[in-house]
């Protein structure tokens, strides 16, 4: 079974411009999570969704948003880009229905100058 | 979910067993405890899980004592590449969905 696909894997932005990742999470997966990973705070979850509704939700400001769709794949978007946005963006999926037992993309690396 | 308390960082030779204990004070009757791996840029991997008395399998095994308040993810005979982070997470599944709380995790380093 292919694991959680992320794209693109590396970013270079400007501040001020926005940004999309994609993730596509294992087949038959229908929960997708969100994190974001920096050296300072560490691991920090964004959100969830599943069934293409946002069921949690991390303490991000509004700039970040997300969405999935009838096919589970999910998009993260970040507008008016910060330079401490930049981080890894790590994508999970599971099964879903309340499981600890996530599946972890690679991540994109973004990086805002 | 329960704060969890892991030291920040331990080293280790190859061939030999690491032992990485974990603080859970606040542990709740339905909290399970459960252990990730993280390899540099990469995404975090599912180690092991349990809620009571041992669980092993192919890569680890997890003793939890009977108050669980603490845990301990043992990792027999390791090798350089089991050099990697390793985060020790406490909260219970549930059918409201997932929001996994990492801490600062423990920085494994194996010499050789």
């Amino acid at each position: 079974k292919a694991g959680v696909t992320q794209t693109p894997r590396y970013l270079i932005k400007t501040r001020g411009q926005q940004v999309t990742l994609s993730c596509s999470p294992i087949s038959g997966h229908r929960s997708v999570s969100w994190y974001q990973q920096t050296p300072g705070q560490g691991l920090q979850f964004l959100f969830e969704y599943f069934s293409e509704t946002q069921r949690n939700k991390g303490n991000f400001p509004g700039r970040f948003s997300g969405r999935q769709f009838s096919n589970s794949r999910s998009e993260m978007n970040v507008s008016t880009l910060e330079l401490g946005d930049s981080a890894l963006y790590l994508c999970a999926s599971s099964l879903g229905g309340g499981q600890y037992e996530q599946y972890f993309g690679p991540g994109t690396r973004l990086t805002v100058t | 979910l329960a704060k969890t308390t892991q030291p920040i960082s331990m080293d280790s030779y190859e061939g030999q067993e690491v032992n990485i204990t974990c603080s859970h004070n606040n542990i709740a009757t339905n909290d399970y405890i459960t252990w990730y791996q993280q390899f540099p840029s990469q995404g975090p991997r599912f180690i092991i899980q349990g809620y009571k008395t041992k669980v092993t399998n192919e890569v680890a095994s997890l003793f939890i004592p009977a108050d669980r308040k603490s845990s301990t993810l043992s990792l027999p005979r390791v090798s350089l590449s089991d050099t990697a982070v390793y985060y020790c997470l406490v909260g219970a599944p549930t059918a409201a969905g997932n929001k996994l709380t990492f801490g600062g995790g423990t920085r494994v380093l194996v010499k050789p």
